[in-house]
């Protein structure tokens, strides 16, 4: 069945250091591919998508892209911020939406 | 805009007694699903109502269901609560079908304590 698999946290990183969060799927089909953020006490929000292979998606500093031929969906920020402390979830949409397990970032100053 | 908005956003019950989750969605979405999310399952797909009918179901015993109105308001309801359905229930609506060319918008979520 379609899945998503995420890099396992919690991740800890310095203020200003480059960030990756791995993500790759299993999907029969072609699914978009969504990275959600999820602050404190909150819902998830969208961070950034893609639709398609070879698609990037960006928001905030944050960039991730669509590629089919790794199955892999990876987020990436170059600088990351103590703001940027949250649980991250990678997600691939097809018939519904499927979640991956969540990494929590932790920045510290 | 208003968000998504869920009521209560928190709720203590017993072992056995019923719970009525609500969520209002975006105005003009006509899409609304329900997800649990625990520390140890993470976030779970339950079901996905669109035009008040069901269109996707998630893994989950039948104490689980839903319904949604023609406003696209939609209720979760869970009968005979288990110690082991405490959770955040969160809710998300979209403009069309959960197929990955909509995006949902979540709410803040519910958060169930069972005792």
């Amino acid at each position: 069945g379609n899945s998503v698999t995420q890099m396992e946290g919690p991740v800890t990183l310095s203020e200003e250091a480059f960030l990756t969060i791995n993500c790759t799927y299993t999907a029969t089909g072609y699914p978009s591919l969504f990275w959600y953020v999820q602050y404190p006490g909150e819902g998830l929000q969208l961070l950034l998508k893609a639709t398609k292979a070879d698609d990037k998606g960006s928001n905030k500093g944050f960039e991730a892209t669509y590629r089919k031929e790794t199955t892999s969906f990876h987020l990436e920020k170059g600088s990351v911020q103590v703001s940027d402390s949250a649980v991250y979830f990678c997600a691939l949409g097809l018939n519904d939406m499927r979640f991956g397990a969540g990494t929590r970032l932790t920045v510290k100053p | 805009k208003a968000g998504v908005t869920q009521t209560p956003r928190y709720l203590i019950k017993t072992r056995g007694q019923q719970v009525t989750l609500s969520c209002s969605p975006i105005s003009g979405h006509r899409s609304v699903s329900w997800y649990q999310q625990t520390p140890g399952q993470g976030l779970q797909f339950l079901f996905e109502y669109f035009s008040e009918t069901q269109r996707n179901k998630g893994n989950f015993p039948g104490r689980f269901s839903g319904r949604q109105f023609s406003n696209s308001r939609s209720e979760m309801n869970v009968s005979t609560l288990e110690l082991g359905d405490s959770a955040l229930y969160l809710c998300a609506s979209s403009w069309g079908l959960g197929e990955g060319k909509n995006i949902q918008y979540f709410g803040a979520g519910t958060r169930l304590s069972v005792l």
